[in-house]
């Protein structure tokens, strides 16, 4: 089953801006994933956070996990044409079932 | 070398048919996953499987019939398709473990129903 709501759902900024897409869910979880889906693809692992962290980094990925508030956001810095894209949340839970959110349809204008 | 493939990447075809995709990865992951995508890009698990044993399997049409010949393997065998099939098939496998679920998915399969 689906639990995990995205917003926005679609956004569109001009290249060299950030870009922050968030999640939420309703469950406890395990960890939490971002998944990138470029256009006609297979989606790609980009960052897993642990339920008892509460920021990651990875390059120009910054993650935030917010339990009290079931929540994260994915901020990518300096936005480039090619992080044109889909991007989805998934949540683990402690059956290790991910569970996945609606997706955050992103275009980067040059 | 491809870690997830499946085959084929189209397939088109007229309702009523039978249909198969395959997929098959060399990543050693002991679980493996079919999912359907819709035209709102909306993901859907289907089927799991660990070690080829069945461990889910969501409200899904009996049409759908997984098969795990091994723990490389997981394919999907479609009968009597409808036109409300029509989508985007994808597999996907990861290692089980905490922390280990991270998915590696296919390319995908677009089928067209007409």
């Amino acid at each position: 089953s689906q639990q995990g709501e995205e917003d926005p759902q679609a956004l569109s900024i001009q290249e060299g801006e950030n870009a922050t897409m968030n999640c939420s869910y309703k469950t406890s979880i395990n960890n939490l994933q971002w998944y990138r889906q470029n256009s006609g693809r297979g989606l790609v692992h980009l960052i897993l956070i642990r339920s008892n962290e509460r920021e990651k980094h990875s390059g120009r990925l910054r993650v935030t996990l917010d339990t009290s508030k079931k929540s994260s956001s994915l901020l990518i810095t300096a936005s480039r044409a090619a992080d044109t894209a889909s991007y989805f949340c998934a949540t683990e839970n402690s059956n290790y079932q991910l569970i996945w959110g609606a997706g955050t349809k992103l275009i980067i204008k040059p | 070398d491809t870690a997830v493939s499946q085959t084929p990447k189209y397939l088109v075809t007229q309702m009523g048919n039978d249909k198969s995709i395959k997929c098959e990865q060399n990543l050693g992951h002991d679980t493996m996953y079919w999912y359907k995508q819709d035209s709102k890009k909306f993901l859907k698990i289907m089927f799991s499987y660990n070690n080829k044993e069945l461990i889910i399997n969501e409200t899904v049409p009996n049409r759908f019939s997984p098969k795990s010949p091994d723990k490389a393997h997981l394919n999907l065998h479609i009968n009597s398709l409808e036109l409300g099939d029509s989508a985007v098939y994808f597999c996907a496998s990861s290692q089980t473990g905490v922390g280990k679920n991270i998915q590696y998915f296919g390319a995908g399969t677009r089928l067209s129903v007409l």
